[in-house]
């Protein structure tokens, strides 16, 4: 099983200032197909995960343009441009380059 | 927007046995693998098990492999995970996704005597 490490587990952050995740991977997530399935999902108070970033850096429909994911093989990154007060939340990377799926162990984003 | 909506959740003894269902709409349904993901209370998120577009391949989560089976009826557009032999750590809310990308409300299954 691929385990994903993640740090910090929490981050306070200042509004308009810039925030930080990192994903470290026990094996790489390149896929045979060429693709890394690295995602970075958000998950709001009492709301239901939303995807952010998929293959390591694209957008999801609908994500502000403040966050952007980079990396490669087994490290990953996820960044917030400049923090709003709705970023609030725990923020989870997921790898889903082989079976079983496995998530982080969230970061959890303060003020 | 592509809407999910998880029912059949609820309290259960240990042992006992529950079957979630997953209504889709707004999307082709039986074109996307479907995924079931679960996330016991304050904890973190923990895939459970995921089947392919025609049903063809099922995939588990080694904690409940052998109690759990995911189906799909792509008539009705409509997943499901039966549970059975359910234990307290099965506890969580079980959201159904579409191939990881859009995720439903969740339902919350709670399991105590």
């Amino acid at each position: 099983e691929i385990v994903l490490t993640q740090t910090p587990l929490s981050s306070p952050v200042t509004l308009g200032q810039p925030a930080s995740i990192s994903c470290r991977s026990s094996q790489s997530l390149l896929h045979s197909d060429g693709h890394t399935y690295l995602s970075w999902l958000q998950q709001r108070p009492g709301q239901p995960p939303r995807v952010l970033i998929y293959k390591i850096s694209n957008r999801f429909s609908g994500v502000p343009d403040r966050f952007s994911g980079s990396g490669s093989g087994t490290d990953f990154t996820l960044k917030i441009s400049r923090v709003e007060a709705e970023d609030v939340g725990v923020y989870y990377c997921m790898q889903t380059a082989r079976f079983p799926h496995t998530f982080g162990q969230g970061t959890k984003v303060e003020i | 927007q592509v809407q999910l909506v998880e029912s059949g959740g609820g309290v259960v003894q240990p042992g006992g046995s529950l079957r979630l269902s997953c209504a889709a709409s707004t999307f082709l349904f039986s074109t996307y693998a479907m995924h079931w993901v679960r996330q016991a209370p304050g904890k973190g998120l923990e895939w459970v098990a995921a089947i392919s577009h025609d049903g063809g391949k099922n995939y588990y989560a080694q904690s409940v492999k052998a109690r759990f089976t995911i189906s799909r009826d792509n008539s009705r557009s409509t997943l499901f995970l039966q549970m059975n032999n359910l234990r307290a750590e099965d506890s969580a809310v079980y959201y159904c996704t579409r191939a990881l990308d859009y995720w439903g409300q969740g339902a919350l299954v709670t399991v105590s005597s």
